[in-house]
């Protein structure tokens, strides 16, 4: 399974844009990179997920670089609930859930 | 309605009891797992249902058991609790297998245990 790396924190005012990279140089082909947050005492909550082009939905954007061997993950304008630790995982072609979530990065939005 | 429900949320037990969790999931989806996530907060994948068909059983301790009476449920027992089991287990449940890596994963909202 290709393995992701993360900044293991970042800050962001509020109000302004929260840009997470993550790094995964061993992608295969086939493999999706999906991003998911963890509030504290939560589960992780799916936020987005995409292949080769960039996604959008009504929680974040993902741009995916064109070799795909990284990824931003944006939340356009944070909000102190944004506060989480957000993690990128690359999921194999094979069952979407045999993959491990890493440290992930701690996004601390202060006001 | 709660997606995916665990009960207990707290479970604090002795060393060497037998424990359950359980989990159920109203999402019609096929497929269960059971995480767990340690004290370092890696989120490790332990055990998958499909259709209460075992389809991942990665190196677990087998004093851990999954059971899935059908596809909306799959509880895990721990058996001879040891102090190392202490930690957050989160039930979670997606549509398929993730056959083309296309699934999202809905997690419950975990089951904090401490062995003592």
């Amino acid at each position: 399974d290709a393995k992701t790396t993360q900044p293991t924190s970042m800050d962001c005012a509020e109000g302004r844009a929260a840009n997470l990279p993550c790094n995964h140089s061993t992608i295969s082909g086939n493999e999706y990179v999906y991003w998911y947050r963890q509030i504290h005492s939560q589960g992780p909550q799916y936020i987005i997920h995409g292949l080769k082009n960039n996604e959008t939905n009504e929680m974040a954007s993902l741009i995916i670089t064109e070799d795909r061997k990284s990824s931003t993950l944006i939340l356009p304008h944070a909000t102190l609930r944004d506060t989480a630790v957000y993690y990128c995982i690359v999921i194999p072609p094979t069952n979407a859930g045999k993959s491990t979530f890493g440290d992930g990065t701690t996004l601390t939005v202060k006001p | 309605d709660t997606a995916v429900s665990q009960t207990p949320k707290y479970l604090v037990t002795q060393m060497g009891n037998d424990k359950s969790i359980k989990c159920e999931q109203n999402l019609g989806h096929d497929t269960m797992y059971w995480y767990k996530q340690d004290s370092k907060k890696f989120l490790k994948i332990m055990f998958s249902y499909n259709n209460k068909e075992l389809i991942i059983n990665e190196t677990v301790p087998n004093r851990f058991s999954p059971k899935s009476p059908d596809k909306a449920h799959l509880n895990l027992h721990i058996n001879s609790l040891e102090l190392g089991d202490s930690a957050v287990y989160f039930c979670a449940s997606s549509q398929g297998q993730g056959a083309v890596g296309n699934e999202k994963l809905f997690f419950g909202s975990g089951t904090q245990l401490s062995v003592l």
